[in-house]
This record gives C-alpha cells, structure tokens and sequence, in this order.
C-alpha cells in the first residue's frame, strides 16, 4: 500500500514570491501521483499528474512538479505566486492498477499581499 | 455544467439526532467515494463504492454509520446517532472506474456537518 507525506502543513509566502510544496510518498509498487487544489470552501480539483514518462508535469496556472523516484518525492513549485493561489493542496498518490487511492494530509499555502 | 452534487451544504444537530447526507455523482460515473475532512485527521476514506456495490467501507464506524447507493444517481451517509466528534467536511467523489487511479476524480462541495 501507498502513503503520502507531506511535511508543511502551512506555507506562508508573499505574493510572487516561488513556492515549493514538499509531498513524499513510500509504495513497493510503481505509483501514480497527483496534486489535487482545495479553494476555501470547494471540494478537491486535480491540479496536475505523474503517470508516466517525463518527470516534470505542469497544469495550466503555472505549476508544476517533479517525480524523482530516487528521492520518493513529488514537490510541487511554482516560480511566481498569486494571491489567488490561496489554498490547501494535496498530494496523493494511487498503485497503477488504479487502486489505494491515498492522499496525504494537505499543505495550506497562504499568499500574502 | 457536469458536477457532483452535494446535500445538504450546512446542518447543525444535536448529538443523538440521525444525519443523512446526499450525494448525486456526475450522470454516468459509476464509481462513488465519501470522505471525511477535519482539522486534525485530514481527509479520510469512509466508504468506495462502483457500480452501486460497496467494496470498501473500512474506514467508516459500522456501528453508527451507513452509506447505501439506492441507485446510480444517488449515494447516501447517514448517521444515527450522531455525536459531537462527527463534526466534519464530508465530501462525496465521483469518477469512472477506469479513470479513478489516473486522478479522474470529481468532488463536490461537501457537506458541514455541526453536532452539538
């Protein structure tokens, strides 16, 4: 089975300053890996995802993440924050025959004026 | 608009009160999820269900929760009888099943749940 670490549970940083959201996760099979975005108030929307081939994924508002299957780690940056960009993030992760869909425990990132 | 519909948004009960929440999964997605989000324990799995069967309930307490799939387009959690810990987030979550372990999950708002 999978497990997701991530290890900020709150990230303060000024506006368009970058970020770094740390996520590492442990499994004995090849996983799948995701980012999903909570906005105050809203259910979980997938932000972005690692299935396979390059190592670097990015989503359409400037995100992105890295795997690194020698680190174990899927750390999401972004280079320039937003205000908007306020919210909780999560990374999980599932085995890829699509099953132990596990996600860690959320990272609230705070994008301050 | 395709979404994953939530009822109720809000309900406030007194401990020992029966809750039951609704959930309408996107038309055609046949697997359903229900999760629990709270400060402290983050989002947990309650109960997984495809094609209407449950296949996992495990992180659900049988003795005073239950969550049924009287048919495609609805899914139900009910509590009875609620306590003042079940204060939570719930959130139901739809997708296809094989869809589901690429991340092809769609949440709805969730449900607030206050007992008091």
């Amino acid at each position: 089975a999978q497990s997701v670490t991530q290890l900020d549970s709150q990230v303060p940083v000024f506006e368009e300053a970058p970020v770094e959201l740390r996520c590492n996760y442990s499994s004995s099979v090849s996983v799948y890996l995701f980012w999903y975005v909570q906005y105050p108030n809203q259910g979980l929307q997938l932000l972005l995802k690692y299935l396979s081939g390059s190592t670097l994924v990015e989503s359409i508002n400037g995100f992105e993440a890295e795997f690194n299957k020698s680190q174990t780690s899927f750390h999401l940056r972004k280079p320039s924050v937003h205000i908007s960009d306020t919210a909780e993030y999560f990374c999980a992760a599932s085995d890829n025959y699509g099953q132990n869909f596990v996600f860690g425990p959320g990272t609230r990132l705070s994008v301050l004026p | 608009d395709a979404r994953v519909t939530q009822t109720p948004r809000h309900k406030v009960t007194e401990m020992g009160q029966e809750v039951t929440m609704r959930c309408q999964p996107i038309l055609g997605h046949n697997t359903v999820f229900w999760y629990r989000q709270t400060m402290m324990q983050g989002l947990e799995l309650l109960a997984y269900f495809r094609n209407r069967a449950p296949l996992d309930d495990s992180g659900m307490p049988k003795d005073r929760f239950s969550a049924e799939m009287p048919d495609a387009t609805l899914a139900t959690l009910k509590i009875q009888p609620s306590e003042p810990r079940d204060s939570a987030v719930y959130f139901c979550a739809s997708g296809l099943s094989a869809q589901v372990g690429t991340g092809e999950l769609f949440f709805g708002e969730g449900s607030r749940l206050t007992v008091l």
